[in-house]
């Protein structure tokens, strides 16, 4: 079964300096990884995503993350944070091959990030 | 231009009261979901609608029933809403994997 694990429920970081949000995951096969951000009071907003190409995946806001089979893990970073980066963010798996071919999307209990000035 | 959509934004009632919650999406998607969200931010899938048809069922209570009357609506029925339905709950659509999400529907009951 497919689960992910993120490491921290709460990051703290001052403004402009590097951010680090740490996610493993479980899969019995290739999987499909993404990050979403959720500001307070608003819907998810897909950040970024890896669908098993490049390893290294760019997303919206200057984030990436990285995929790392040997080390399952698929950490979401940004060089330098701001203000308006402060949000829960979400590790999400995606099981392609139950249901169908839309398969069903299974999230971690996400990392809060404060951004201090 | 709404990608997702859901009605209404805020909702408050009375246990033991029957409510909906509706969904539509405008971009031209096969597949619809909707998730609660707890008070803990915890995100659990609890339907999955692929072109009108029930896909995925999470072990979801049958006071919840999910109806499709066309595949880019997907409404939410509760009936005899308990005190533990309070949450925030999600529209979704996808057509490859990537989930597009609505603003949620935050529902409290008294």
């Amino acid at each position: 079964a497919q689960s992910v694990t993120q490491l921290d429920s709460h990051v703290s970081v001052s403004e402009g300096t590097p951010v680090l949000l740490r996610c493993n995951y479980s899969s019995s096969y290739s999987p499909s990884l993404f990050w979403y951000v959720q500001h307070p009071n608003k819907g998810l907003q897909l950040l970024l995503k890896y669908t098993s190409a490049a390893t290294l995946v760019k997303g919206i806001n200057g984030f990436e993350a990285e995929f790392k089979k040997s080390e399952t893990s698929f950490h979401l970073t940004k060089p330098s944070a701001h203000m308006s980066d402060a949000a829960e963010y979400f590790c999400v798996v995606s099981d392609r091959g139950y249901g169908g071919s839309q398969g069903n999307l299974i999230f971690g209990k996400g990392t809060k990030l404060s951004v201090k000035p | 231009d709404t990608a997702v959509s859901q009605t209404p934004k805020y909702l408050v009632t009375q246990m033991g009261n029957d409510k909906s919650i509706k969904c539509e999406q405008n971009l031209g998607h096969d597949t619809m979901y909707w998730y609660k969200q707890d008070s803990k931010k915890f995100l659990k899938i609890m339907f999955s609608y692929n072109n009108k048809e029930l896909i995925i069922n999470e072990t979801v209570p049958n006071r919840f029933s999910p109806k499709s009357p066309d595949k880019a609506h997907l409404n939410l029925h509760i009936n005899s809403l308990e005190l533990g339905d309070s949450a925030v709950y999600f529209c979704a659509s996808s057509q490859t994997g990537e989930q597009f999400f609505g603003p949620g529907t935050r529902l409290t009951v008294l």
